[in-house]
């Protein structure tokens, strides 16, 4: 079974930083790029950072680039992100989700989502 | 970024009844689309992908279609489990992006 938990949201005053984890079991995790997504309180889902299968290619929504860094560490199975200069409206629930295609190509839709971890940017 | 766009945003349905949600692309985006459902409190489950094919194990009551740009996901009998909030997604182009949602409520 597909497992993905998620870990590190807490409260964080505006300019902070954090760095969220996500442990993923249930596949062959090296084979597959990984994704955060995450989702205000109340509102829609919005794509934030993608990380290839090694590591080697990363992608970010416009909205975090140069404040975010996706990280991956396929010996312990995990996902990371970490998330500096935090502002307000990057509060929300992050979710690490799995992109469904298997190998070099990632497709950047997702099969297996985790259950979210709640990030509060606030003074 | 192709923007997304849902309608309605949200809808009042019997159990039983046949129920349809549109979702708009600003661009062509050649099928590369994908549905996920999401219950309060639970992250999002994918439904469709391919603008039509079912994932596995998502009851057949659910369909998709649609080309270019405009789509439909489509439930054919609603049933409980279904009451829900129903997302679009396309992965034409980088960022992905979504829907602004559906909220499907028990009339």
């Amino acid at each position: 079974e597909v497992q993905l938990v998620e870990s590190g949201g807490v409260v964080v005053q505006p300019g902070g930083s954090l760095r969220l984890s996500c442990a993923a079991s249930g596949f062959t995790f090296d084979d597959y790029a990984m994704h955060w997504v995450r989702q205000a309180p109340g509102k829609g889902l919005e794509w934030v950072s993608l990380i290839s299968w090694d590591g080697g290619s990363t992608y970010y929504a416009d909205s975090v680039k140069g404040r975010f860094t996706i990280s991956r560490d396929n010996s312990k199975n995990s996902l990371y992100l970490q998330m500096n200069s935090l502002r307000a409206e990057d509060t929300a629930l992050y979710y690490c989700a799995k992109d469904i295609s298997r190998g070099v190509a990632p497709r950047y839709y997702f099969d297996y989502w985790g259950q979210g971890t709640l990030v509060t940017v606030s003074s | 970024d192709i923007q997304m766009t849902q309608s309605p945003s949200s809808l009042s349905a019997s159990v039983g009844d046949r129920v349809t949600i549109t979702c708009r692309a600003s661009q062509g985006i050649s099928n590369s689309l994908a549905w996920y459902q999401q219950k309060p409190g639970k992250a999002p489950k994918l439904l469709l992908y391919a603008a039509s094919r079912l994932e596995s194990g998502v009851p057949s009551r659910f369909s998709g279609s649609g080309s270019g740009t405009d789509y439909t996901l489509t439930i054919s009998s609603l049933q409980p489990e279904d009451f829900a909030t129903y997302y679009c997604q396309q992965y034409y182009s980088t960022p992905p992006t979504f829907g602004q949602g559906t909220k499907v409520e028990i009339k």
